[in-house]
């Protein structure tokens, strides 16, 4: 799997918009983007994925670089519920068979009020 | 609709022993995977199980081993522990052959302490 950069820390002011950055230079044709957090004291939570286009759904916006080598997540509103370790992973969808994802450390997101 | 259960949720033992955690999977999933999360890092995948069998397996030794029973619910079995196994162990369940199959979904996880 291709390996990603996440910035260890990030602050970001509540109601405001939070830009989290992943650059994946070596990502191959085939390999999806995905995005999941994980609250203190909790499992992984499942955010959004995209493989070229730029994705949006209830939690967040995926924006994919055209040349696919960076993307940033994007909490349009932050909350202070939003403060979590955010992870970006780059893997390739089989369509079927094993799904063991790779994790990083992730991106410390806090929501200062 | 209950998520992805595991049990219990705190654990202590001591080198040497045998642990058993337990994983109940989200209704209509049949897809179990375990995940090790040591403190301050990301979670490392452990195996996968399907079909009541093994499918993928990550970096670790063979004294990690699984189960997965007709009903889809899993265990994990971790002998002779080493301090180095304390961790918080996460189980998530997704459906085989969908277009968002890679959405997997996580319990809160087993802490494990070995002293």
């Amino acid at each position: 799997d291709a390996k990603t950069t996440q910035p260890t820390s990030m602050d970001c002011a509540e109601g405001r918009a939070a830009n989290l950055p992943c650059n994946h230079s070596t990502i191959s044709g085939n390999e999806y983007v995905y995005w999941y957090r994980q609250i203190h004291s909790q499992g992984p939570q499942y955010i959004i994925h995209g493989l070229k286009n730029n994705e949006t759904n209830e939690m967040a916006s995926l924006i994919i670089t055209e040349d696919r080598k960076s993307s940033t997540l994007i909490l349009p509103h932050a909350t202070l519920r939003d403060t979590a370790v955010y992870y970006c992973i780059v893997r390739p969808d089989s369509g079927g068979g094993a799904d063991g994802l790779t994790f990083g450390k992730g991106t410390h997101l806090i929501i200062q009020p | 609709d209950a998520g992805v259960t595991q049990s219990p949720t705190h654990l202590i033992k001591t080198r040497g022993q045998q642990v058993t955690l337990r994983c109940s999977p989200k209704s209509g999933h049949d897809t179990v995977s375990w995940y090790q999360q040591a403190l301050g890092q990301g979670p490392q995948f452990i195996f996968q199980y399907y079909e009541e069998e093994e499918r993928q397996r990550g970096n670790f030794p063979d004294r990690f081993s699984g189960h997965q029973f007709p009903n889809y619910s899993s265990e994990l079995n971790v002998n002779a522990l080493l301090l180095g196994d304390s961790a918080l162990y996460l189980c998530a369940s997704s459906v085989d052959r969908t277009i968002v199959m890679k959405k997997l979904f996580f319990g809160s996880g087993t802490q494990l302490s070995v002293l």
